[in-house]
């Protein structure tokens, strides 16, 4: 089975500053995807990033970013000028290549933005 | 266009009784997928269903049962409620169709048990 590991239960940046969020997994699989999902207290999970382990190009999107390491099987998300709507809890996910789409969830890391 | 929809918003329920939840998925998306998800915590998969037949299913009790009709919305039932079962409960919907497809999460109900 799976298993997703989010070590930071809370992060706190200032705004305008860079902060780097951690995430580990375990896996046998090879083909597999990973996701930063983004809920704020509206309750309504958003997805930020997603990486698609067959390549090895860190995805980017706006300030987002991740750094994924498939040895490792870590999968890092780094946002860059952090604004106070970040604010956020962040969740990183993984969903196999194969078979039904189930995700399966960290614990999640609560980031607030100080300004 | 819509966004997935989820009904009610909140629901207080008590020991024992049946709850009945309501998804409404994105037009166009054909696969729905319930998660719960506790205080604290991230949210675990419960049942995935696809064209009307169930495609996944998660380490819950047979007290949690789903389907999906035609019209692709779907329902998430749960019998004998205990007060383990609060939580909130989120539906994603995709296309469905293979390969990758992005899941779009709902507002989610939270559920009370007392």
């Amino acid at each position: 089975a799976q298993t997703v590991t989010q070590s930071q239960p809370e992060m706190s940046v200032q705004e305008a500053e860079t902060v780097t969020l951690s995430c580990t997994y375990d896996t046998s699989e090879s083909d597999y995807y990973l996701f930063w999902y983004k809920q704020p207290p509206s309750r309504q999970m958003i997805l930020v990033i997603r990486q698609e382990a067959y390549k090895q190009q860190n995805a980017t999107e706006n300030r987002f970013s991740v750094n994924f390491q498939k040895a490792a099987k870590s999968f890092s998300l780094k946002i860059s000028d952090s604004q106070l709507g970040d604010a956020a809890m962040y969740f990183c996910a993984y969903r196999s290549a194969r078979g039904n789409e189930k995700l399966t969830f960290g614990t999640g890391t609560r980031l607030t933005i100080i300004p | 266009d819509a966004g997935v929809t989820q009904s009610p918003t909140h629901l207080i329920k008590t020991r024992g009784q049946h709850v009945t939840l309501r998804c409404s998925p994105i037009s166009g998306h054909k696969s729905v997928s319930w998660y719960q998800q506790v205080l604290g915590q991230g949210p675990q998969f419960i049942f995935q269903y696809y064209e009307k037949e169930e495609r996944g299913r998660g380490n819950f009790p047979d007290r949690f049962s789903a389907r999906q009709f035609p019209n692709y919305s779907s329902e998430l039932n749960v019998n004998a409620l205990l007060l383990g079962d609060s939580a909130l409960y989120l539906c994603a919907s995709s296309l469905g169709g293979g390969g990758f497809d992005e899941q779009y999460f709902g507002p989610g109900t939270r559920l009370t048990v007392t």
